[in-house]
């Protein structure tokens, strides 16, 4: 079964500074990478996805995320954080043996200082 | 874009009573919807995944007489939580797909049990 790792569950930045997010996924190539992010009492929101057309995908808000196979990484950045960008960030991973379900990682709090 | 409406969002009851909640695809029809489970500061933890006019498959662990769900039409399904004690009370979220895309999530519901 397909896995993600998330390292570090709470990351904090500054306004302004640059934001780096970790995921790496188990050894198999999967058919999907995704980023999602949570909002307090709300549900999940995409902000990328990964389908292998190209290695490095960007996202809504400004985010991005390079795919690296000799990794198994699947990093998250953005260049400037917004106080806005603050919020719980999901890496997730299609199983190998079904394109819709997913599995999730244990997600990283981001939290920006002012 | 896609929605996917969660009703009700926040619900509050006492012990040993039967709580429903819907899930419904507003702009497309789904004929994958899936109900996931979220504990405070945790990750999605996927419950059952449903087939429209299929029986739901159940995640291992998840007892299917404890919570019902019911996929009766391409933009509606349900998840009952049978004689709910407080151990049920959590975040529940669900999500929609068409198939092969990506899946699209509600705003989730907050249940409560006294």
């Amino acid at each position: 079964a397909q896995s993600v790792t998330q390292l570090g569950s709470h990351v904090s930045v500054s306004e302004g500074a640059l934001v780096l997010l970790r995921c790496n996924y188990s050894s198999s190539v999967p058919p999907y990478l995704f980023w999602y992010v949570q909002y307090p009492n709300q549900g999940l929101q995409l902000l990328l996805k990964y389908t292998s057309a190209a290695t490095l995908v960007k996202g809504i808000n400004g985010f991005e995320a390079e795919f690296k196979k000799s990794e198994t990484s699947f990093h998250l950045t953005k260049p400037s954080a917004h106080m806005s960008d603050a919020a719980e960030y999901f890496c997730a991973v299609t199983e190998y043996s079904s394109a819709s379900k997913i599995i999730f990682g244990s997600g990283t709090r981001l939290s920006i200082r002012p | 874009g896609a929605v996917v409406s969660q009703h009700p969002s926040w619900v509050i009851c006492k012990s040993g009573t039967s709580v429903k909640i819907e899930c419904r695809s507003l702009d497309f029809q789904a004929t994958t919807m899936f109900w996931y489970r979220q504990f405070p500061k945790q990750s999605l933890m996927l419950m059952a995944t449903s087939n429209e006019g299929s029986k739901a498959t159940y995640e291992q662990g998840v007892e299917k007489d404890k919570f019902l769900i019911n996929h009766a039409s391409l933009t509606l399904s349900t998840l009952t939580v049978t004689s709910a004690h407080p151990e049920d009370s959590s975040f529940y979220i669900c999500s929609a797909s068409t198939g092969d895309q990506p899946q699209h999530f509600g705003d989730g519901t907050r249940l409560s049990i006294l």
